[in-house]
């Protein structure tokens, strides 16, 4: 049972456009929300989080919008930029619990 | 700071053999965890530990072992090696549990 979704395992965007990756989460009680960034042959990096008090977090050129009602939240890249291919993975938590649940990833690429 | 290091970063093994993969961090975090990541299946917990002498299961746990003998060490065993083992191992350590921090991975092949 996937309680994380990335239903899209890739995306393709033009350099200077807007990249909006997806993630759907089926558990109710996650109520904490990371996007990590990884390149080939290297650990995931930690991108950006969102608590669930909130719908938007951003951070630079980053930014995380959580539709709780929906079960969806969504990573916008603007502007995207050939150092953003990468994979994305989206991970969820329930506060107090040690464990992230991880998504399968999208990878993003950045055309030039 | 080194971060989170794993050693070692490539490894071939024959099924049944046993090998143990090391994970360090030099952050003094409490928590540690072990993962594997294969094609289309993100990445999986294997086990994770909350602090020193600690361990506990986590997603996919079967055929695997764990030591946290210092809070910096985190041990990962392979008993009898499987091919169903073959795979990419992340070790991450985290303060509070969210933000985890994770090593450049052992690509590891079973066959």
């Amino acid at each position: 049972d996937q309680q994380v979704k990335q239903n899209s395992p890739s995306l393709s965007v033009q350099e200077g456009r807007i990249s909006i990756l997806n993630c759907d989460y089926t558990n109710s009680m996650f109520d904490y929300f990371l996007w990590y960034k990884k390149y080939p042959a290297e650990g995931p990096t930690f991108l950006i989080s969102i608590s669930s008090i909130k719908d938007k977090n951003e951070d630079g050129r980053f930014t995380v919008f959580l539709n709780k009602s929906a079960k969806h939240l969504s990573l916008h890249i603007v502007p995207s930029q050939p150092g953003d291919s990468a994979v994305y993975f989206c991970a969820a938590s329930v506060s107090g619990n040690e464990k992230l649940t991880f998504g399968t990833g999208t990878r993003l690429t950045i055309i030039p | 700071n080194a971060g989170v290091t794993q050693t070692p970063k490539f490894r071939v093994l024959k099924t049944g053999q046993s090998m143990t993969l090391l994970c360090a961090q030099d952050m003094n975090h409490e928590y540690m965890y072990w993962y594997r990541q294969d094609p289309g299946m993100g990445l999986r917990l294997i086990h994770y530990s909350v602090g020193e002498g600690t361990t506990a299961k986590g997603e996919v746990p079967d055929g695997y072992n764990v030591s946290r003998l210092k809070k910096q060490n985190f041990l990962l065993g392979l008993e009898s090696a499987a091919p169903s083992q073959t795979s990419v191992y992340f070790c991450a350590s985290s303060r509070r549990g969210y933000e985890q921090y994770f090593g450049p991975g052992t690509r590891l092949t079973v066959t």
